[in-house]
């Protein structure tokens, strides 16, 4: 079974800042998700990943799939990017047997 | 514009009482997975499915039960409510299997006194 951790679990930043959050894993993977998650509680999906690198406006997500590790960066951050944001992993490595998550990242950016 | 609903959106029940939390989906997603979210262990896969007849037990299935009579719907049945089970529930679709992007639907509120 795959074991995801996040880190770190709390961060709090001026608005403007680079953050970073990061997600390893113990088991190989066919892909990592990054999901968001706001304080309404609705989760949306932001990034789905193999290898290399994804960039969707401000946030950028890379893999290195020999570390087993991931990060998501957001640069020129923002209150609104303010959320929750978790790493999926499969479950069993595989394709086949739902996904399991870290503990998620806390992120508030204060103006 | 395709979307995936759950009902109730808050539910309070008492310990025993067999609970049904609803999820559909108007993707024609083959997958569909319910998902709990505890503070402090993060979101959990309860039961999933790849299709219509098909389900599949989770890391966390003891207690719920799953059935599949179509695409659009993976309704949860909670035999008989548990306090252990008070939690905020996920329902997700996606199209194929853990590569692709699951949609997750607005959560569901169940407090089990």
């Amino acid at each position: 079974k795959n074991e995801v951790e996040q880190s770190p679990q709390n961060l709090t930043a001026q608005e403007g800042e680079f953050i970073t959050i990061n997600c390893s894993y113990s088991v190989g993977i066919s892909a990592l998700h990054w999901l968001q998650q706001h304080p309404g509680g609705g989760i949306v999906s932001l990034f789905m990943l193999s290898s290399g690198k994804k960039k969707h406006g401000r946030l950028i997500a890379t893999i290195n799939i020999q570390e087993k590790h991931s990060s998501l960066h957001i640069t020129a951050s923002h209150p609104r990017d303010s959320a929750v944001y978790i790493c999926a992993v499969p479950l069993e490595g595989g394709g086949a047997d739902g996904l399991t998550f870290g503990k998620g990242t806390h992120l508030i950016i204060q103006p | 514009d395709a979307e995936i609903t759950q009902s109730p959106r808050h539910k309070i029940t008492e310990t025993g009482r067999q609970v049904t939390l609803a999820c559909h989906q108007t993707w024609n997603h083959n997958n569909m997975f319910w998902y709990r979210q505890d503070l402090g262990h993060g979101l959990r896969l309860i039961h999933y499915s790849y299709g219509v007849h098909d389900t599949n037990k989770g890391e966390v299935s003891d207690g719920y039960s799953v059935s599949r009579s179509n695409t659009e719907d993976l309704p949860l049945t909670l035999e008989s409510a548990a306090s252990s089970q008070t939690s905020v529930y996920f329902c997700a679709s996606s199209r194929g299997d853990d590569t692709d992007t699951q949609y997750f639907g607005p959560g569901t509120r169940l407090t089990v006194l």
